[in-house]
């Protein structure tokens, strides 16, 4: 089975700290993808990676930043945490070639 | 990439069959159909996929008429388990999966 695990399933931060968000998987799989999930919003695309040191924008990037050193590692950083991005994250993975993505537990993040 | 629209939420009762309707009038010819199931507290898990016609597996059926601006997932029998947000979503199968993720559709299965 694969497997997308993520750092912290809950995180408490407060307002202009440096946050990374970790998440890992173990199907070697080409591309990884970081969503934010707010209430009546859905899942939003913040940024994906089809290979190692590649990155792509999604729909809402401002604010973030993300690394992928390494095929199955891809890190959400938040340069300087502000309220507004309280927020469930989740990553996830997929094969290259295919749309189903396999996604990880999430984590719950306050900004206080 | 293809928008969709879908309700926002749908009551059921158990033993009942589910259909849930995703309009996606601008589906591109290479866009897949994909639907995701999400519990709470948890992360999206894929349930089908398809291109046109019918698609079956063991959870779901997936129906795509002729000119492919809609589908339905069919849930047979639902249970209260089944409660959760269904999310259809259109996207380039060659494109690696870029996808994105509308409201989606809160079923709510009542006993």
């Amino acid at each position: 089975d694969v497997k997308v695990t993520q750092s912290s399933r809950y995180l408490v931060k407060r307002t202009g700290e440096k946050v990374f968000l970790e998440c890992v998987q173990d199907m070697d799989h080409e591309n990884m993808f970081w969503y934010r999930q707010d209430p009546g919003l859905g899942l939003r695309l913040i940024y994906f990676s089809y290979d190692v040191k590649m990155k792509e924008k999604g729909d809402i990037p401002e604010g973030y930043s993300v690394s992928r050193e390494k095929k199955e590692r891809f890190s959400l950083i938040l340069e300087s945490a502000s309220t507004n991005q309280t927020s469930m994250y989740l990553c996830a993975s997929s094969p290259i070639l295919d749309n189903e993505q396999f996604f990880g537990p999430g984590t719950r993040l306050t900004v206080l | 990439l293809a928008k969709t629209t879908q309700p926002i939420s749908m009551d059921s009762y158990e033993g009942q069959e589910v259909n849930i309707t995703c309009s996606h009038n601008n589906i591109a010819t290479n866009d897949y159909i994909t639907w995701y199931q999400q519990f709470p507290s948890q992360g999206p898990r894929f349930i089908i996929q398809g291109y046109k016609t019918k698609v079956t597996n063991e959870v779901a059926s997936l129906f795509i008429p002729a000119d492919r601006k809609s589908s339905t997932l069919s849930l047979p029998r639902v249970s209260l388990s089944d409660t959760a947000v269904y999310y259809c979503l259109v996207g380039d199968h060659n494109q690696g999966g870029k996808l994105i993720f509308g409201q989606g559709t809160e079923l709510s299965v009542k006993p």
